[in-house]
Formats: structure tokens, sequence, C-alpha cells
């Protein structure tokens, strides 16, 4: 098992350009998440899903946007990047029940120029 | 309101002791979970340790113990026996009950252990 992967590991990116982070999993869990991590902020939840085709918003959503239309794959996009997107990404993943126990992803550090 | 309080930036502790990581929350939700992550300075995510709002006992896996007052809705991470490797951040998570998946993190304990 190849747990939580995430694609690129870094990324520079100038204002106004656009890309996806790939995220990926292979344990057929049902929950994913996206969050960033800035210096003394924690983790933040950007968007969430809790199955194929169905996805929410978290506390910081705007600027991105997600999919799922596989249990496999959340990818993350940003639309239009701005350096107040400059952070660490994370993905995780979990299954639906129990603790709901997240995996992480290696994570994405992510500069915006 | 703050769903996850740690008031300790940094902490210190000596090798081969103990130490405690506070961790308050705010939840009117009588279903939820507690959660405990290292971050190393290698970035990833490790999780510790769980407590559910409705489990008795308090959580222990290994060094580390969840002490657990539901009253003062305080989770604090006790870490036994302090070694080198655990210099890291630490994280408190909590997750409400219902059918989302929206955890919610505190900002982080800086720990370091001394030789």
């Amino acid at each position: 098992n190849a747990g939580v992967t995430q694609t690129p590991k870094f990324q520079v990116l100038k204002t106004g350009q656009s890309m996806t982070l790939q995220c990926a999993q292979d344990m057929n869990h049902e929950y994913m998440s996206w969050y960033r991590q800035d210096p003394g902020m924690g983790l933040r939840l950007i968007h969430y899903s809790v199955g194929a085709g169905i996805t929410d918003q978290g506390e910081v959503p705007n600027g991105y946007n997600v999919s799922r239309s596989t249990t496999e794959d959340f990818p993350l996009r940003l639309l239009s990047a701005a350096p107040s997107q400059t952070s660490v990404y994370f993905c995780a993943s979990s299954y639906r029940g129990g603790t709901y126990e997240q995996y992480f992803g290696p994570g994405t550090r992510l500069t915006v120029t | 309101a703050q769903k996850i309080t740690q008031t300790q930036p940094g902490m210190f502790v000596q090798e081969k002791e103990a130490v405690t990581l506070d961790c308050t929350y705010d939840t009117s939700d009588p279903s939820y979970g507690l959660f405990w992550y290292k971050q190393p300075s290698s970035g990833e995510m490790i999780f510790l340790i769980y407590q559910g709002s409705y489990d008795q006992q308090n959580a222990t896996e290994g060094r580390y113990s969840l002490n657990f007052q539901k009253a003062r809705k305080s989770a604090n991470l006790v870490i036994s026996a302090s070694q080198l490797g655990d210099s890291a951040m630490y994280f408190c998570a909590m997750r409400e009950g219902g059918t989302g998946n929206q955890f919610y993190f505190g900002t982080g304990t800086s720990l370091t252990v001394i030789p």
C-alpha cells in the first residue's frame, strides 16, 4: 500500500497561474480532505469529500476548487494563484466510521511569487 | 470561538522526563473525537492517539496517554520518558459527530527534548 500520495512535492507559481495538486489514496477510504498549513496557524480545512461525487467547503475554500470523480483521487485546483496561497498543502483520507483517523500525505510546498 | 486551543507555543523537557501538552476544545456536539498528531521537522503528520467523547477510560498508546477531562473540555497529551526523537510539533485536533468530515486543528506546540 502506498497510502496517501501527493504530487508534486514542491511547486513555484507566478501570480495568476493555475495548477492542480494531485492526491490519491489506495486504502479505499470514503473520506478525503485538503488542508493548508501556515506558520503559527496549524492546519486549516480547505475542502473535503465524503464520497465520490460529493464535496463540501471547509474553513478556507476561496480560490480553490475540488472534484471527486473516483474514490481514489481528490485533486485540488488553484484557479488563479495569489501570494496568499503560498503554503504547505496536505491531503488526508479516512474510513467512514470507527475513529475517522486521518492518514496524511507527505505534503506539497507551494510558493506563489 | 476557537474550536481547539493550544496555549503553549513552545515547551522544553529534559530527556527521560515526562511532559504534558495542553489542549482545550469547544463543542456542543455530544459525539466527538479528539486526536493528537506529531509533525517532525521532516514535515509528515503522524497520528499518535485518539479519544472518543463516550470513552470511559483515558486513551493510552505506548508512551503516550491522553488526559481526558470532559467537564473541563480538555484533552492533554502526556508523553512519558521523553526521547530526543520526540522533538517535534504536536497538534491537537477534533472531529465533531455527524456525517461530515470537518476536523479542527490547534495551532500546535513545539516540543524540544534536551539531552
